[in-house]
C-alpha cells in the first residue's frame, strides 16, 4: 500500500530555515513526481512546487522561486522541501503529494501533513 | 493563475442528504478537475479525478460532472464518515490551483 511520511512538526524563528522531509512506502519514489502543498490556518491550498524524483527537475510557484529548495535521496525513498527566509505567513501544514498523470493530472496519494510555526 | 471558486463554503447537513458542492474556474480548465475529502488531521483524499472519475475504493455515492468552467460534486445520501472538508483542484495548467474548500457539518 502507498505511503507518503512526513516528518514532524517544527517551530522556527523568522529568518530560519526548515526542510520537511517526505518518505515513501510501498513504492519507488522515482516512479511518479512529487509535489508540495501548503495550506495556512483558515486558508485554502497553495501549490509551492514540483519534483521529479527520478531526474532531479523541478519546477516553483513564483512566489517561491527564491526561498524553495526540492531534494531527494533516491537510496532510501525519500523527498525533501526546505523553504529560506521563513516569516510568520509561513505558519502553515505543509503537504507532499504523489502526483499520477493519467487523464490530466492528480494528486492520488497525500502524506499526513506537517506543520511548521514561524515565531519569533 | 486560474482562480477557483468553491460554493457554498460550509453547509450543514442530515445523515441521508443529497449534498452538491460547486467548483467554478476563471477560465476553463476543460475536464481537468479533481475532487478531494479532507478530515483534521489526516492527509486529504483524491475522490474524483478529471471531472467525472471514481478513484479506486471510493463509494459510489460520490460522483463529479462538469467540464470548461463549472463542475459539480454530489453525495447522495449522506453517511456519517462524509462529514470533512471536500476541495476542488484544476490540474489544466500551472500552477494547479485549489478551492477554497466546503466544509460539510453534521445539522
Amino acid at each position: 500500500q502507498v505511503h507518503l511520511v512526513q516528518s514532524g512538526a517544527e517551530v522556527k524563528k523568522p529568518g530560519a530555515s526548515v526542510k520537511v522531509s517526505c518518505k515513501a512506502s510501498g513504492y519507488s519514489v522515482t516512479t511518479f513526481d512529487i509535489s508540495w502543498v501548503r495550506q495556512a490556518t483558515g486558508q485554502g491550498l497553495e501549490w509551492m512546487g514540483w519534483m521529479n524524483p527520478q531526474n532531479g527537475n523541478t519546477a516553483k510557484a513564483q512566489n517561491f522561486q527564491d526561498r524553495l529548495t526540492l531534494t531527494r535521496d533516491t537510496s532510501i525513498d525519500t523527498v525533501y522541501m526546505e523553504l529560506s527566509g521563513l516569516k510568520s505567513e509561513d505558519t502553515a501544514v505543509y503537504f507532499c503529494a504523489r502526483e499520477i498523470r493519467y487523464s490530466g493530472s492528480f494528486f492520488e496519494s497525500w502524506g499526513q501533513g506537517t506543520l511548521v510555526t514561524v515565531s519569533s | 493563475d486560474i482562480q477557483m471558486t468553491q460554493s457554498p463554503s460550509s453547509l450543514s447537513a442530515s445523515v441521508g442528504d443529497r449534498v452538491t458542492i460547486t467548483c467554478r474556474a476563471s477560465q476553463s480548465v476543460s475536464q481537468y478537475l479533481n475532487w478531494y475529502q479532507h478530515k483534521p488531521g489526516q492527509a486529504p483524499k483524491l475522490l474524483i479525478y478529471t471531472a467525472s472519475n471514481l478513484q479506486t475504493g471510493v463509494p459510489s455515492r460520490f460522483s463529479g460532472s462538469g467540464s470548461g468552467t463549472d463542475f459539480t460534486l454530489t453525495i447522495t445520501s449522506l453517511q456519517p464518515e462524509d462529514f470533512a472538508t471536500y476541495f476542488c483542484h484544476q490540474s489544466f495548467s500551472i500552477p494547479p490551483t485549489f478551492g477554497g474548500g466546503t466544509k460539510v457539518e453534521i445539522k
